[in-house]
């Protein structure tokens, strides 16, 4: 089974409103990462938080990590109608590194 | 530009043909993946090399054949395919103990008839 799930698989907002997208995964993690893809290209890396961390910003971006619920979530605040893409949250296990495991993504379409 | 090059972008084969996708990182990153992603399905990881050496096989069929020359380059030799083999195939690098996040290419969009 998938470490790390994205919910909801689909959203759909409008310009200026907030994103929010959550990721659970389920075992022991070193780090979870965030990245975005646009159709038909490759991952862009967003965002990593560590296993000891809460809470990350990035610009416009804010992730948490809850490590007792093994959930994360990515927060867009402004959005934009360049946001429009699929998010993606990528685990790696602790003990276990170069095999970083993503979820199915989140489809974001931001509408001006 | 991501600093990760890969060729060709799109590739139609049919099933008894041989073709070979490319990779090239300009990051001076020593680890190199290769990742598949079908739709609507998670990106699944097939084979990392770090260092040149691989390091990871997920129990991908043979049909698949990697090659990693050296730090820079990295290859997906392709034979006797399956339709069920379409996918967008990616290449990623990283710097092994440094910082943990992957640098994708624009992918090779495989269609297998």
């Amino acid at each position: 089974s998938q470490q790390g799930e994205e919910d909801p698989q689909a959203l759909s907002i409008q310009e200026g409103e907030n994103a929010t997208m959550n990721c659970s995964y389920k075992t022991s993690i070193n780090n979870l990462q965030w990245y975005r893809q646009n159709s038909g290209r490759g991952l862009v890396h967003l965002i990593l938080i560590r296993s000891n961390e809460r809470e990350k910003h990035s610009g416009r971006l804010r992730v948490t990590l809850d490590t007792s619920k093994k959930s994360s979530s990515l927060l867009i605040t402004a959005s934009r109608a360049a946001d429009t893409a699929s998010y993606f949250c990528a685990t790696r296990k602790t003990d276990s590194w170069g095999k970083l495991q993503f979820g199915a993504g989140t489809q974001v379409v931001v509408t001006p | 530009e991501t600093g990760v090059t890969q060729t060709p972008r799109h590739l139609v084969m049919g099933m008894t043909n041989k073709k070979s996708l490319k990779c090239e990182q300009h990051l001076g990153h020593n680890a190199m993946y290769w990742y598949k992603q079908s739709a609507k399905k998670p990106l699944e990881l097939m084979f990392v090399y770090s260092l040149e050496e691989r390091v990871e096989n997920n129990s991908v069929p043979s049909r698949f054949s990697p090659e990693c020359p050296n730090s820079s380059h990295l290859f997906l030799h392709l034979h006797t395919l399956q339709p069920e083999d379409s996918a967008l195939y990616l290449c990623a690098s990283s710097q092994r103990g440094g910082s943990e996040k992957l640098f994708f290419g624009s992918g090779t969009q495989l269609s297998v008839l």
